[in-house]
């Protein structure tokens, strides 16, 4: 079955560090990938996906995640974290034939000044 | 362009009220999707839309919830009668396509408070 974990449910950063989210998942096929990012009483908006071609993708707000297949892992990365970064993050797998989303329980980032 | 609309944003109920929620897809967005997100738990699937046809609902409790989709643009979820796990924020969210590549957008959710 199609799964994805996020191994940290909290991280706190402060302000300028550079941040990396986890992210692993089970996919038997190849993998539909998606960071998602919600800030409090908000919808989830996209940060950047992944469907095929070069395995480091650059987003929105300066975000950038890395697909490696030997270690099914699509961490989120960002080199310097700014204050309006604090949110809930969710990576998730989509299923190639029905577009159904299967996300991660997500990732709290808290940025400290 | 607008984005999907979700109504209202927030509901309080007891346990065995019933309640319904209202959704309007993207413009043209052919495939629409029922999310139920519990605190501090990723969105689970409740179900999914293509046009106003079922495509997956094998996450959807039956006895309780069900949801429409007349002419295949706006989408009402119903719960009926509601228990307190019911409390939740119900994401709406429509895409282009079904397929794997359609990118889903989303609402800003209507938070469930079941007391």
């Amino acid at each position: 079955a199609q799964s994805v974990t996020q191994p940290d449910i909290h991280i706190t950063v402060s302000e300028g560090a550079s941040l990396e989210l986890r992210c692993n998942y089970s996919y038997g096929a190849t993998p539909y990938l998606f960071w998602y990012v919600q800030s409090p009483g908000q919808g989830l908006q996209l940060l950047l996906k992944y469907f095929s071609g070069d395995t480091l993708v650059q987003g929105i707000k300066g975000f950038e995640a890395e697909f490696k297949r030997s270690q099914s892992s699509f961490n989120l990365r960002k080199p310097s974290v700014h204050w309006s970064d604090a949110a809930e993050y969710f990576c998730a797998v989509v299923s190639s034939n029905t577009g159904k989303l299967i996300f991660g329980q997500g990732t709290t980032l808290q940025v400290k000044p | 362009e607008a984005g999907v609309a979700q109504s209202p944003r927030y509901k309080i109920i007891e346990k065995r009220q019933s309640v319904a929620f209202w959704c309007n897809p993207i413009s043209g967005h052919a495939t629409l999707y029922w999310y139920q997100q519990i605190l501090g738990q990723g969105p689970k699937l409740l179900i999914q839309f293509q046009n106003n046809g079922v495509v997956d609902d094998s996450q959807l409790p039956k006895d309780r919830f069900s949801a429409e989709r007349l002419k295949g643009v706006d989408s009402t979820l119903k719960i009926q009668p509601a228990k307190l796990e019911d409390s939740a924020v119900y994401l709406c969210a429509s895409s282009l396509t079904s397929g794997g590549q359609g990118t889903q957008y989303f609402g800003p959710g209507t938070r469930l408070t079941v007391l």
